[in-house]
């Protein structure tokens, strides 16, 4: 089985701060371990993924994330916010059968950003 | 990366009636189709998982005879909502895998029922 749990399902910053939002994982497999953002009334876009690969991963719009096996954690952070990162974001685990295996999400941070 | 399409974006209906929503893989062969619904200010639940030429597979506690799903080809799934009423009025997105190790998401579907 697994999951995903998303520590805080808000977060401020003002623009400028860093960003950290909180991701730990269960998985009785090794797992695919994914970022996305949805923006209002909108589908999902993927901001980055590990795959088993490098365990620090880089993303879009100067996002990355940190797989810690040890902590069960996959945090996202982005060292300076701007306004444009408001949004909702998702982490969503998997297995590794990509093709098929189906995405868990968590419960989804909200960000805002303030000036 | 690759573009799934969903068709329409909004639809209003009436009690009763049935809505046909599309998810298309414009550029990619998508093997896996996912339904999710998702309601305001919640994650995503996922509803059914359909692979191409076979029947979906729906989450538990998911009506299969109120929400059809078919994926008659590699590039098409369409998920019906029968007789809908205004409890299933909510923000509906498709995701397709196919080949990558990430899934493609449409824009959503806004449904209400009137």
């Amino acid at each position: 089985a697994q999951s995903v749990t998303q520590l805080g399902s808000h977060v401020s910053v003002s623009e400028g701060a860093l960003v950290l939002l909180r991701c730990n994982y269960s998985s009785s497999v090794p797992p695919y371990l994914f970022w996305y953002v949805q923006y209002p009334n909108q589908g999902l876009q993927l901001l980055l993924k590990y795959t088993s690969a490098a365990t620090l991963v880089k993303g879009i719009n100067g996002f990355e994330a940190e797989f810690k096996k040890s902590e069960t954690s996959f945090h996202l952070t982005k060292p300076s916010a701007h306004m444009s990162d408001a949004a909702e974001y998702f982490c969503a685990v998997s297995g590794a059968r990509y093709n098929t295996d189906k995405l868990i999400f968590g419960t989804g941070t909200r960000l805002q950003v303030f000036p | 990366g690759a573009v799934v399409s969903q068709h329409p974006s909004r639809v209003i209906c009436k009690s009763g009636t049935s809505v046909k929503i599309e998810c298309r893989s414009l550029d990619f062969q998508a093997t896996t189709m996912f339904w999710y619904r998702q309601f305001p200010k919640q994650s995503l639940m996922l509803m059914a998982t359909s692979n191409e030429g076979s029947k979906a597979t729906y989450e538990q506690g998911v009506e299969k005879d109120k929400f059809l799903i078919n994926h008659a080809s590699l590039t098409l799934s369409t998920l019906t909502v029968t007789s809908a009423h205004p409890e299933d009025s909510s923000f509906y997105i498709c995701s397709a895998r196919g080949g990558s190790t990430e899934a493609f998401f449409g824009q959503g579907t806004r449904l209400t029922v009137v």
